[in-house]
This record gives C-alpha cells, structure tokens and sequence, in this order.
C-alpha cells in the first residue's frame, strides 16, 4: 500500500492566517492526489483534486501544489469556517489510501 | 446536484454481517461514475473499503477483500454494501461517495451524511 504522511498533525492559527500542511507518499503519485475537509459529525468535503485543481464551489483561498511524492495545501487569509481536519488522500493506486489528518485550530 | 443517503442497521452483533445500502437521487447511478464506500472508526482518520461501477465491476481494499462484497442496483439507482465476520474493529461511521469521474483522479465528489455501525452483542 501507498503510505500517506502528513504534517504537522494538529496546527494553531489565527483568522487572517496563511497556513501549509503537507503530504508525503511512499511512492511517487504523480499528481493522483486529493484533499478534503472534514467538520466533526459530517462527511469530508473535497477541496482539491489531481493535486492543484479546485473543486467547483471551494473559495479560492484554497490551493494545491506537488507532484511525485511531495505535495501542500495552502489556505491563504483564513476564515473561521476553516477550522477542521484537513486529509489528503493518493488516488493513484488501489487501495486508495488517505493520510491521518491535520487538525486546524483556533489560536 | 447527485445526493447520497447510507441506510441499515446501526448494531450489528460479533461474527454477524454488515449490510449498507446508498440511495442516490438526482443522478443516476448509471452514469459513468464509479461509486465508493470509505469508513472512518470513532476518533480516527479514513479507510478506504471499495469502489463499485454500474456494470459491477468492483474493486477492494486487499485488507478487507475476504469480507467485502458490493453490489449495484439499477432499477431502485442505489448501491450496497456487505461487510461479513464482523468484530469490534468494524465499529465505525460508513460513508457511501461518488467518485467525480471514470478514474479517482477527481476525488471523491458527493458524500452521504455517514451512518455509524456498532458491532456489540
């Protein structure tokens, strides 16, 4: 299986804020490689696919970036809807595998 | 906008099945997506189970191959899930999902609400 780490686990940051979290695999994905959003007691929310390309719907403070094994998500100005678990996820060989989150919090 | 609803028991005993089924409304689950289901233990992050296409075609996660079974039906436009020789690890919120196009490349587009199941006698 593909292993998915990211990092830092758990973040503090401030509304206004420009934040990182970033993804390793295993193996190079290419560009096979997702993010999601998830708010507690509700489903993920995809925010980017095949690394860099934004969801329909998802303000653009979002971004992606990487290829190969190393990739980021970038929120630029934060809002406090933001505030979540944030995991990526390989979608380039089967199983599909995600990373263990990172959870951003209110500084 | 397609809209995924998971169905099914939310107690499943030791060494029972677990069975699931995703209504999809306002999209047919005919069309060329495939169709997923990713489960997420309590306090933990996300696995992957199986994906399924309209023809049936299915693929597994090799760790719970063994147990896994999907299914499409195209008449009531819904999917399933079967998930036998259950035991406490099982115990987790089971999310059904559309993949956004004819490869994951796109993610995973449309969500259910998730419906936990706990395996307890």
């Amino acid at each position: 299986d593909i292993q998915m780490t990211q990092s830092p686990s758990s973040l503090s940051a401030s509304v206004g804020d420009r934040v990182t979290i970033d993804c390793r695999a295993s193996q190079s994905i290419s560009s096979h490689l997702n993010w999601y959003q998830q708010k507690p007691g509700k489903a993920p929310n995809l925010l980017i696919y095949a690394a860099s390309s934004l969801q329909s719907g998802v303000p653009s403070r979002f971004s992606g970036s990487g290829s190969g094994t190393e990739f980021t998500l970038t929120i630029t100005s934060l809002q406090p809807e933001d505030f979540a678990t944030y995991y990526c996820q390989q979608s380039y060989g089967i199983p599909y595998t995600f990373g263990r989150g990172t959870t951003l919090e209110i500084k | 906008q397609v809209q995924l609803q998971e169905s099914g028991p939310g107690l499943v005993k030791p060494s029972g099945t677990l069975s699931l089924t995703c209504a999809v409304s306002g999209g047919s689950v005919s069309r060329s997506n495939w169709w997923t289901w990713v489960r997420q233990a309590p306090g933990k992050g996300l696995e992957w189970i199986g994906e399924i296409y309209h023809s049936g075609t299915t693929e597994y996660n090799p760790s719970l191959k063994s147990r896994v079974t999907m299914s499409v039906d195209k008449s009531k436009n819904e999917f399933s899930l079967t998930l036998t020789s259950v035991t406490a690890a099982d115990t987790a919120v089971y999310y059904c999902a559309r993949i956004g196009g004819i490869t994951a490349t796109t993610g995973f587009d449309s969500w259910g609400q998730g419906t936990l199941v706990t395996v307890s006698s």
